[in-house]
């Protein structure tokens, strides 16, 4: 089956800095990988996504870019602030099951 | 503003009892996975279901849990007997169909004494 593995599990910056935070896939037939934040004590929501057709995509602050031959991923926050602090992760669908595979988080904390 | 419910919202029970947890996706939606939510595991996906059926539950021991859809507004996940090593948020996410989105439910708190 599908494994997804994040990469830091903890990461610290100062404000307006930039954070990334990379995933990794094992299934090719892998073909959408969204990003979700969660805030302490809420549900996961999602933030950006990307299909496998598609090698870069951006909204505002945050960029996800994708490299299908190597099967990673990355997610780009630029000038940070602390309102960006929270868990996030990385997932993958896959490509005929729909199944919904999640890496293990990374907790971001952006420091004023 | 559709939302994903999920009752209860807290649950303390002693080890040894059952444990329901109840799930109303959003109308029109037909993908349903169960997540369980530790600090050391992340997201786990125990089960889900697509169109009601089950598709894969190979997350879940299958000697103490139990995923069912009885209908397309109802997904139930059941522990008997609970034991405390499966205290841990409980999180249902439903996706509509012909879309990618996966919304996330507010979760269930369990608690195994």
């Amino acid at each position: 089956g599908e494994n997804v593995e994040q990469h830091p599990s903890t990461l610290s910056v100062q404000e307006g800095d930039s954070a990334v935070i990379k995933c990794t896939y094992s299934d090719s037939a892998s073909n959408y990988f969204p990003w979700y934040k969660q805030e302490l004590g809420k549900r996961p929501q999602l933030i950006i996504d990307i299909r496998s057709n598609v090698g870069e995509k951006k909204d505002q602050r945050i960029a996800v870019t994708l490299n299908k031959t190597a099967k990673h991923f990355s997610l780009h926050i630029t000038e940070t602030q602390p309102e960006d602090s929270a868990v996030y992760f990385c997932a993958a669908r896959g490509g005929s099951n729909y199944k919904l595979t999640f890496g293990k988080g990374t907790l971001l904390t952006v420091n004023p | 503003d559709a939302r994903v419910t999920q009752t209860p919202r807290d649950k303390v029970t002693e080890m040894g009892q059952e444990v329901t947890m109840r799930c109303q996706p959003i109308l029109g939606h037909n993908t349903v996975f169960w997540y369980r939510q530790t600090m050391m595991q992340g997201l786990e996906l125990l089960a889900y279901f697509r169109n009601r059926a089950p598709l894969d539950d190979s997350g879940m021991p299958k000697d103490r849990f139990s995923a069912e859809m009885p209908d397309a507004t109802l997904a139930t996940l059941k522990i008997q007997p609970s034991e405390p090593r499966d205290s841990a948020v409980y999180f249902c996410a439903s996706v509509p169909g012909g879309g990618t989105e996966a919304f996330f439910g507010q979760g269930t708190r369990l608690t195994v004494v």
